[in-house]
């Protein structure tokens, strides 16, 4: 399967432990996006890279937030202290080099669902 | 107010049917739109998109987008259980780099 992967699936944590989350995009993708949806929403967005550059954070995502791209493959995103408002489903989508004047389809990984008890 | 505002359903028809699905917008600077189905606890997988205003069509779907009215609308002809999903419509500035803006989606169940 050559498409978007993540891992975990699900997540169940205590509320004030740390999760950690990889994406792994399609190979040759050089732009990857990672968006929040909760139940009965739209997925949000949440930041994304160019390569291993993070060029854009959404206000959603606190300082209890950081993800990382290192090396411009895959890419971790760790929510430290959860809350149960950080309850969610994590996708990550992975789209290939795009101009600023064109559209190309972004391709979303499964999600990885987390729980905060 | 949001930016992206969908009907969130749920719609109910019967195999067979046409259904129409619908999105109303606020930012005039949109350029494409979407239109992506989302079977449960999966990703969003596209289905159409669209480029300013006009008309698709692929297959038993067709996309419609009217700048003017700030509506989009996926029409699903001859509809069937397997439509049966969370179909949400997208839409992104071209100089936000492909960062998306969704709707809330609209749930879909096509009866046999």
């Amino acid at each position: 399967d050559t498409g978007v992967s993540q891992d975990p699936r699900h997540k169940i944590t205590k509320r004030g432990q740390n999760v950690t989350f990889r994406c792994d995009p399609i190979s040759e993708h050089n732009r990857l996006y990672w968006y929040r949806q909760t139940l009965g929403q739209g997925p949000e967005f949440l930041t994304y890279f160019q390569n291993e550059a993070q060029l854009e954070k959404s206000r959603l995502l606190s300082d209890r937030f950081s993800a990382e791209r290192p090396k411009g493959s895959f890419s971790t995103l760790e929510i430290q202290r959860t809350e149960q408002g950080d309850s969610a489903m994590y996708l990550c989508a992975s789209s290939p080099r795009t101009s600023r004047s064109s559209y190309n389809e972004q391709f979303f990984g499964p999600g990885t669902r987390l729980t905060v008890l | 107010q949001k930016e992206v505002e969908q009907d969130p359903g749920p719609l109910s028809v019967p195999e067979g049917a046409i259904v129409s699905l619908n999105c109303t917008y606020s930012n005039s600077a949109f350029q494409y739109f979407m239109w992506y189905r989302q079977y449960s606890r999966k990703g969003p997988e596209l289905l159409m998109y669209t480029y300013s205003s006009g008309n698709k069509e692929d297959g038993r779907f067709t996309a419609q987008v009217d700048k003017s009215s700030k509506y989009i609308s996926l029409f699903i002809r001859d509809s069937q259980p397997s439509d049966s999903a969370t179909y949400l419509c997208a839409m992104i500035l071209l100089t936000n780099a492909g960062k998306s803006t969704f709707g809330d989606g609209t749930t879909l169940t096509v009866k046999p």
